[in-house]
């Protein structure tokens, strides 16, 4: 129940293009997804996240979408660039007991071609 | 603004020593950092949070006595890793949340590579 999935494992674009990836949860305490960028060798950067009394939210070329019926959101990376190449994580945070404890998908390996 | 960092960035140990892992908030105070584990091309699990003035909580199956948390100040926690095995070389990467900032927002560090001989 604690899990977030994420999908795809791998995604290739072509510079100027439209990158989605998606994830999925369970766990209905959940109220927070953040969505990290992780260069090799670095630790990960946050990106953009959303509690769930919206639908979307966009930050520059990044947009959260999220549907909370189906328990899924996702990331959007409008105008994708080379340099957009890195692993993306998205993650879920609960409060309560669990506050600040971050469950992170499995990443995706995003590489973008010029 | 909230920047952590980590230290050593990198660091090669033999079988049977202790490695100690220092994280700091450079531009604000944390009273909850957390430690996560990461393996080339996984993603992160988290290993224990740690309180400032108190014990930290561990995951379980994390070794509490394997990996030590220690959280001195609202700036600085350590991570020890003692009797180090070769399964325990891995990417260690610390986060923290802005005290009082109620945002949930995490920083991470840039992550320390502990490779075990």
């Amino acid at each position: 129940q604690q899990q977030v999935k994420q999908s795809p494992q791998s995604l290739i674009v072509q510079k100027g293009g439209i990158s989605i990836i998606n994830c999925a949860y369970e766990n209905t305490a959940f109220d927070y997804f953040p969505w990290y960028q992780q260069f090799p060798g670095k630790g990960p950067a946050l990106l953009i996240a959303i509690r769930p009394d919206v639908s979307e939210k966009k930050e520059g070329r990044f947009t959260i979408s999220f549907n909370k019926s189906a328990k899924q959101f996702s990331l959007h990376i409008m105008d994708s660039q080379p340099g957009d190449s890195a692993t993306y994580f998205c993650a879920a945070n609960a409060g309560g007991t669990s506050y600040g404890k971050l469950t992170f998908g499995q990443g995706t390996i995003l590489t973008v071609h010029p | 603004g909230a920047v952590v960092s980590q230290h050593p960035s990198w660091v090669i140990c033999k079988s049977g020593t202790s490695v100690k892992i220092e994280c700091r908030s450079l531009d604000f105070q944390a009273t909850t950092m957390f430690w996560y584990r990461q393996f080339p091309k996984q993603s992160l699990m988290l290993m224990a949070t740690s309180n400032e003035g108190s014990k930290a909580t561990y995951e379980q199956g994390v070794e509490k006595d394997k990996f030590l948390i220690n959280h001195a100040s609202l700036t600085l926690s350590t991570l020890t890793v003692t009797s180090a095995h070769p399964e325990d070389s891995s990417f260690y990467i610390c986060s923290a949340e802005p005290r009082d900032s109620g945002t949930y927002e995490q920083y991470f560090g840039p992550g320390t590579r502990l490779t075990v001989t």
